[in-house]
């Protein structure tokens, strides 16, 4: 079946430094590549998603990029911030066009920024 | 309102007990869903109501029955739960045509002794 694959499970870094999150999927027919921040105690907030016709995505600090043809799609945080601390997910789905609801998620990145 | 509501925040109950879980949203999203995660792992699919239809039931055991009363409310009735059923409820909802956008509440932390 559909299959997402997350690394690293955890990362570290300094406060104003960058984090990259990589993620693959097996399903060619993916289209949408959304994230997810899940800080302790809450549920999972969508900060930024892309779609397959799109190579590249930012929003501030955070910058989506996808490489359908290896069928790879990072998260990138800038100049991060102890706030950043998180768990987060990136999930692949075949929704943009109304084929389905359903997203398949990767097993997590646990962030830690350092002061 | 730009938020998925849940309550109760957090329950605790026995085997034979039986809970409702309430998820309610008043953006006008179409599709609701419930999911259930454990700690340390990524949120599982279990119900999908689209146009408060029932469409995806990831073979949840009968044990959890979901009811979508109207568009903007969504429940989770529990009976009968075991141990291993202990675990964060989560619901979520998606906005009409964009269906594939999901928007998380906080969830509720369920027990089951």
């Amino acid at each position: 079946g559909e299959n997402v694959e997350q690394h690293p499970s955890t990362l570290s870094v300094q406060e104003g430094d960058s984090a990259v999150i990589k993620c693959t999927y097996s399903d060619s027919a993916s289209n949408y590549f959304p994230w997810y921040k899940q800080e302790l105690g809450k549920g999972p907030q969508l900060i930024i998603d892309i779609r397959s016709n799109v190579g590249e995505k930012k929003d501030q600090r955070i910058a989506v990029t996808l490489n359908k043809t290896a069928k790879h799609f990072s998260l990138h945080i800038t100049e991060t911030q102890p706030e950043d601390s998180a768990v987060y997910f990136c999930a692949a789905s075949k929704g943009y066009g109304g084929a389905t609801n359903k997203l398949i998620f990767g097993t997590g990145t646990l962030l830690a920024v350092q002061p | 309102d730009t938020e998925v509501t849940q309550t109760p925040k957090h329950l605790v109950m026995g085997m034979t007990n039986k809970k409702s879980l309430k998820c309610e949203q008043h953006m006008g999203h179409r599709a609701m869903y419930w999911y259930k995660q454990k700690a340390k792992k990524p949120p599982e699919l279990m119900f999908v109501y689209s146009y408060e239809k029932l469409s995806i039931n990831e073979s949840v055991p009968s044990r959890f029955s979901p009811e979508c009363p109207n568009s903007s409310l969504l429940n989770l009735h529990l009976h009968a739960l075991q141990p291993e059923d202990s675990a964060l409820y989560l619901c979520a909802s998606s906005p009409a045509g964009r269906l594939y956008e999901q928007y998380f509440g906080p969830g509720t932390r369920l027990t089951v002794t």
